[in-house]
């Protein structure tokens, strides 16, 4: 059962625009949240992220938002670059006080292409 | 070198050839971490290492065999392995555990593993 779900395999965003990234999730003990970007050939980089106390956290020109009611995640890229383009993994992460520590649960990715 | 580095990038290997793949962190991390990456699906955690001790293991096939001899290398022992075992094999490491903002993985590159 996937508790990360990126239902966009892809998105196309003029250059300049706004690219927003979307991201549900299903289990309500994700207390870390977190944005991976991964261009061919590398691996995934991380991005930015957000704690489940908060609904807001901006880097730059990536804000990541947080609606824990509604499950749901969004990255929002402004204003976007050709050098943006790449596939966008969300993240969530449980805590355990056992000694396993935390474990991260990956979406499938939203490969973002921003045309010049 | 620096960050996280994998070996092989390319493996083609025979469903009766033993083969291994190595990982190396070069950021004094205390966990390590193995990830499949398969077309279309999420990121499936294999194993976790944590101070060299396995962790966590999601039920991964004994024909993929981790070994971790130091904080710093990880290795994944591969025998009889199946087509649709043909995947992105991705090593991760991080710091271990807390509620801290720092628990980030940090990537490889990756194996690009094909069983023919």
């Amino acid at each position: 059962d996937q508790q990360v779900k990126q239902n966009s395999p892809s998105l196309s965003v003029q250059e300049g625009r706004i690219s927003i990234l979307n991201c549900d999730y299903t289990n309500s003990m994700f207390d870390y949240f977190l944005w991976y970007k991964k261009y061919p050939a590398e691996g995934p980089t991380f991005l930015i992220s957000i704690s489940s106390i908060k609904d807001k956290n901006e880097d730059g020109r990536f804000t990541v938002f947080l609606n824990k009611s509604a499950k749901h995640l969004s990255l929002h890229i402004v204003p976007s670059q050709p050098g943006d383009s790449a596939v966008y993994f969300c993240a969530a992460r449980t805590f355990k006080l056992s000694n396993t520590g935390n474990q991260f649960y990956f979406g499938t990715g939203t490969s973002l292409t921003v045309i010049p | 070198e620096t960050g996280v580095t994998q070996t092989p990038r390319h493996l083609v290997m025979g469903m009766t050839n033993k083969k291994s793949l190595k990982c190396e962190q070069h950021l004094g991390h205390n966990a390590m971490y193995w990830y499949k990456q398969s077309a279309k699906k999420p990121l499936e955690l294999m194993f976790v290492y944590s101070l060299e001790e396995r962790v966590e293991n999601n039920s991964v096939p004994s024909r993929f065999s981790p070994e971790c001899p130091n904080s710093s290398h990880l290795f994944l022992h591969l025998h009889t392995l199946q087509p649709e075992d043909s995947a992105l094999y991705l090593c991760a490491s991080s710091q271990w555990g807390g509620r801290g903002p720092y628990n980030e993985q940090f990537f490889g590159p990756g194996t690009r593993l094909t069983v023919l």
